[in-house]
């Protein structure tokens, strides 16, 4: 199975800092028609996970341009360009390219 | 407006066989590119993914459950089916379930239903 190791696993900032969220894929996650299956999604406290990012870095559908996702093969990084207090909460990425599907374990973003 | 719902049994023993529907609007699992998954999630810890079923009525399962999966649809009522079968006090979790549309993974989820495994 591919495994995604997320860093950091707890992110603590202020209103307004600018963060990043680093996952890295054990295996390339690029397939043979040149697609890569990379997912971003958010877990606001007893809440659903919603969907942010998909196919590295298309915002989903409602979600504010402050969040913006990026890379390429096995390493992938999602930002937040000025923390809001919403955006707390955990956050997963996930790969669809290999089967089984998996996902990161996750960064817990605190607001100081 | 696309809405998922969750619904299951809330407990069972050991051994039984755990049943989960999925209840959605929105969108039509005969769309094509349309599909659904099933994603659980043990309390105070992450996500892991289940199945899916596609639109072509195509299955894919997560092998670590082995074969105790079945994944299933009815189109005519928009559900989807999630079956468990020889459950162990491992598989409680909340259960969510979630649409894919096409490369749009896991675009809308449902709330989640919770199920506790217990003697």
């Amino acid at each position: 199975d591919v495994v995604l190791t997320q860093t950091p696993s707890t992110l603590s900032a202020t209103i307004g800092q600018s963060v990043s969220i680093s996952c890295r894929s054990s295996q390339s996650l690029l397939d043979s028609a040149g697609n890569t299956y990379l997912y971003w999604y958010l877990q606001r406290p007893g809440q659903s996970p919603q969907l942010l990012i998909y196919l590295v870095s298309n915002l989903g559908s409602g979600v504010p341009n402050r969040f913006s996702g990026s890379g390429s093969g096995t390493d992938f990084t999602l930002k937040i360009s000025g923390v809001e207090a919403e955006d707390l909460g955990v956050y997963y990425c996930m790969q669809a390219t290999h089967a089984p599907l998996t996902f990161g374990s996750g960064t817990k973003l605190e607001i100081k | 407006q696309v809405t998922l719902k969750e619904s299951g049994p809330g407990i069972l023993q050991p051994s039984q066989t755990l049943s989960l529907t999925c209840t959605f609007s929105g969108f039509s699992l005969s769309t094509y590119g349309m599909g659904v998954g099933w994603i659980r999630q043990p309390s105070g810890k992450g996500l892991e993914w289940l199945a899916n079923i596609w639109w072509d009525d195509d299955k894919y399962y997560n092998p670590s459950l082995k074969n105790r999966l079945t994944i299933s649809k009815d189109t005519s009522n928009n559900q989807a089916f999630l079956k468990i079968t020889n459950v162990d006090t491992a598989d409680t979790a909340t259960y969510y379930c979630a649409r894919i549309d096409s490369s749009h993974y896991f675009d809308y989820w449902g709330q989640g239903v919770m199920v506790t495994v217990s003697s």
